[in-house]
């Protein structure tokens, strides 16, 4: 079946540090991958998606590759700030099923 | 324009007893689906829709039922609570069935406590 596997947290850095989340998928067909992140208090927001292989989803300085021969498809930032601090979830749609990853808890120190 | 609304925001309920979570969007969009978010797990899909009076399983159906008599609404109906069922539930919603391609926007949740 279809799974997404992302690294635990809780992850703490320092502000303008370099951040990456691991995530790696299993599906049995041609998924497409996202990012969303939830804010405290509130509902998951779209971050970034790639709907192909080698497709990159970006979007507010965060980047992801869609890595086919590695099934990964990991987040990444350059500098990250205060307001980054939320939690991170990894997913995958194959045709309408919907799999999340576990969250990454990120805390941004200033 | 106020998006993907659910009601209530919290709610206590004694094993046994039966409720109806609601969930309403006003974007037109035909995808609609529930999930639960439970700690260490993520997100998981309860049931979805792809249109008015369409509905399917998802990944965790069982002690759940919808119905999508609307477009606008997708109600959850739990119809014998259990401890198990403890879990923040989310509402989404995307402008077709093929949610692929389309961005999902989520309810700001129900935390639902099951004594």
């Amino acid at each position: 079946g279809n799974s997404v596997t992302q690294m635990e947290g809780p992850v703490t850095l320092s502000e303008e540090a370099f951040l990456t989340i691991n995530c790696t998928y299993t599906a049995t067909g041609y998924p497409s991958l996202f990012w969303y992140v939830q804010y405290p208090g509130e509902g998951l927001q779209l971050l970034l998606k790639a709907t192909k292989a080698d497709d990159k989803g970006s979007n507010k300085g965060f980047e992801a590759t869609y890595r086919k021969e590695t099934t990964s498809f990991h987040l990444e930032k350059g500098s990250v700030q205060v307001s980054d601090s939320a939690v991170y979830f990894c997913a995958l749609d194959d045709d309408n099923d919907m799999r999340f990853g576990a969250g990454t808890r990120l805390t941004v120190k200033p | 324009n106020a998006g993907v609304t659910q009601t209530p925001k919290f709610q206590v309920l004694k094993t046994g007893q039966s409720m109806t979570l609601q969930c309403a969007q006003d974007m037109n969009h035909e995808y609609m689906s529930w999930y639960r978010q439970d700690p260490g797990m993520g997100l998981r899909l309860i049931h979805y829709s792809v249109g008015a009076g369409i509905t399917d399983q998802g990944e965790v159906p069982n002690g759940y039922n919808v119905s999508r008599s609307t477009t606008e609404d997708f109600p959850l109906r739990l119809l014998s609570a259990a401890p198990s069922q403890t879990s923040v539930y989310f509402c989404a919603s995307s402008y077709s069935g093929r949610s692929s391609y389309n961005e999902q926007f989520f309810g700001p949740g129900t935390r639902l406590t099951v004594l």
